[in-house]
């Protein structure tokens, strides 16, 4: 199915490690993206096929993959990580685009 | 500096049309790939449409197919999403954003900062 699975909710203390993960079929040969939304502002590419990082991204921000899971992870979780972070990959065809359904991050 | 900036949203009465516009700045619109993904109030990131970079090719999700029409007009370097047949379930945020390359990329590395569109009696 052209579906994306991420866990609803996180919740970690600060200086803690989060892990995000996104699975899927589809994920067997399309790349995952990562983008961090906070409240009334657009969303924020923070990582790229798979487990590149774009300039400016703080290097605490880390992609992994295993088979069709791929994860996020935040070392060192700051007060203001706090955000929904969404997965986003390609349906195998490449016509469609997909987001799986967000993550809220909560600092404790 | 990069920008995206949409326009063109507004309240609109079920079944009748809206044309969003997308004005980018920065860099050379004609070369790169654009995409419109919506979010509703208190909802997840939705895909709506691509555009290659030379308009050669378009995709739609499924949800908005034989409603929705993107376009690009690199004159203007203005890209367009032009909404018919709306209904409530089109009421969100609508944001532009671009791929990083001719729209095979399938990531967004810039986004605008979204027009809300309304749809509503």
């Amino acid at each position: 199915s052209y579906e994306l699975t991420q866990p609803p909710s996180v919740s970690v203390s600060p200086g803690q490690t989060a892990r995000i993960t996104c699975s899927g079929d589809v994920l067997t040969n399309q790349y995952v993206n990562w983008y961090q939304q906070k409240p009334g502002q657009a969303p924020v590419l923070v990582i790229y096929k798979d487990t590149e990082r774009p300039s400016g991204i703080p290097e605490r921000f880390s992609g992994f993959r295993s088979g069709t899971r791929v994860t996020l992870t935040i070392s060192g979780v700051q007060a203001e990580d706090e955000a929904d972070y969404y997965c986003q990959s390609a349906d195998s065809s490449r016509t469609h685009v997909l987001f799986g359904g967000g993550t809220k991050l909560t600092v404790l | 500096q990069v920008q995206l900036v949409e326009s063109g949203g507004g309240v609109v009465q079920p079944g009748r049309s809206l044309r969003l516009s997308c004005a980018g700045f920065g860099y050379r619109f004609s070369t790169y790939g654009l995409h419109w993904v919506r979010q509703a109030p208190g909802k997840g990131l939705e895909w709506v449409a691509v555009i290659w970079y030379d308009g050669s090719i378009k995709y739609y999700a499924d949800s908005v197919k034989g409603r929705f029409t993107i376009s690009r007009d690199d004159s203007m370097s203005t890209l367009y999403l032009q909404m018919d047949s709306l209904g409530a379930e089109d009421t969100a945020v609508y944001y532009c954003a671009r791929d990083p390359g001719n729209a095979g990329n399938y990531y967004y590395d810039y986004w605008g900062q979204g027009t809300l569109v309304t749809v509503s009696s």
